[in-house]
């Protein structure tokens, strides 16, 4: 059983620019959600993905946008870039619409750095 | 909204000492509550869960009840071992409230370093 991938692991964009990251969920889970870790904090919620439709979003401006494809790997976009988004994104899979914690899987996450 | 507090880190401990890293929460609807470990460089890993009151969750030696009266979910262990060093987290995840996903809402996480 594969777990979580995520791409690429590290990424140094300029300010104003668009970042795409990527993640490839766990085997039988159909459910992607993304959280961003700035140093020193907890995961904050961003958005979840539930067959292709976003059906969950944290307190995350519109220039957060994201996909999930048919076979449930998904991509997070960040448009305009600013200093502030730099952090640790992570990618977490499970399966069903609630997975109420206990049924995600971490990945390792992409480090974003905004210069 | 929903919130959860940890107590202030680093923690540093020698080998085996007594571990606590507190945790309360406020939130809206009836939570499940967990406890997260993130090792050096790495993703989020489940350490232990409880879904209601009184529960208690264990896992490698490491052990948290869930207090409704006290809203806390303190994580505890007998004996640290240096493997054991680590960030943790603790979290809460709720679909009440209207709403039809379930999230996970962390704490700010607490360093634990454990020397020989």
């Amino acid at each position: 059983e594969t777990g979580v991938t995520q791409s690429p692991t590290h990424l140094i964009k300029t300010r104003g620019q668009q970042v795409t990251l990527r993640c490839s969920s766990q085997s039988g889970h159909n459910t992607v959600s993304w959280y961003q870790q700035a140093l020193g904090q907890g995961p904050q919620f961003i958005f979840q993905y539930y067959r292709e439709e976003e059906n969950g979003r944290g307190n995350f401006p519109p220039r957060f946008s994201g996909l999930q494809f048919p076979n449930y790997s998904s991509e997070l976009n960040v448009n305009a870039l600013e200093l502030d988004d730099s952090a640790l994104y992570l990618c977490a899979s499970s399966w069903g619409d609630r997975g109420l914690g206990y049924g995600y899987t971490f990945g390792s996450g992409t480090r974003l750095t905004v210069v | 909204g929903d919130s959860v507090t940890q107590m202030e880190g680093p923690v540093t401990l020698s080998e085996e000492a007594f571990l606590t890293i507190n945790c309360t929460y406020t939130a809206t609807g009836y939570p499940s509550l967990f406890w997260y470990v993130q090792y050096p460089g790495e993703g989020l890993q489940l350490l232990l869960k409880a879904t209601k009151a009184d529960d208690k969750g264990s896992n490698k030696g490491f052990e948290a009840t869930y207090r409704k009266e006290t809203t806390s979910f303190h994580l505890e262990k007998g004996s640290v071992q240096v493997s054991d060093s680590a960030v943790y987290f603790c979290a809460l995840s709720t679909s009440a409230g209207g709403t039809s996903y379930g999230k996970l809402t962390f704490g700010q996480g607490t360093i634990l370093t454990v020397h020989p």
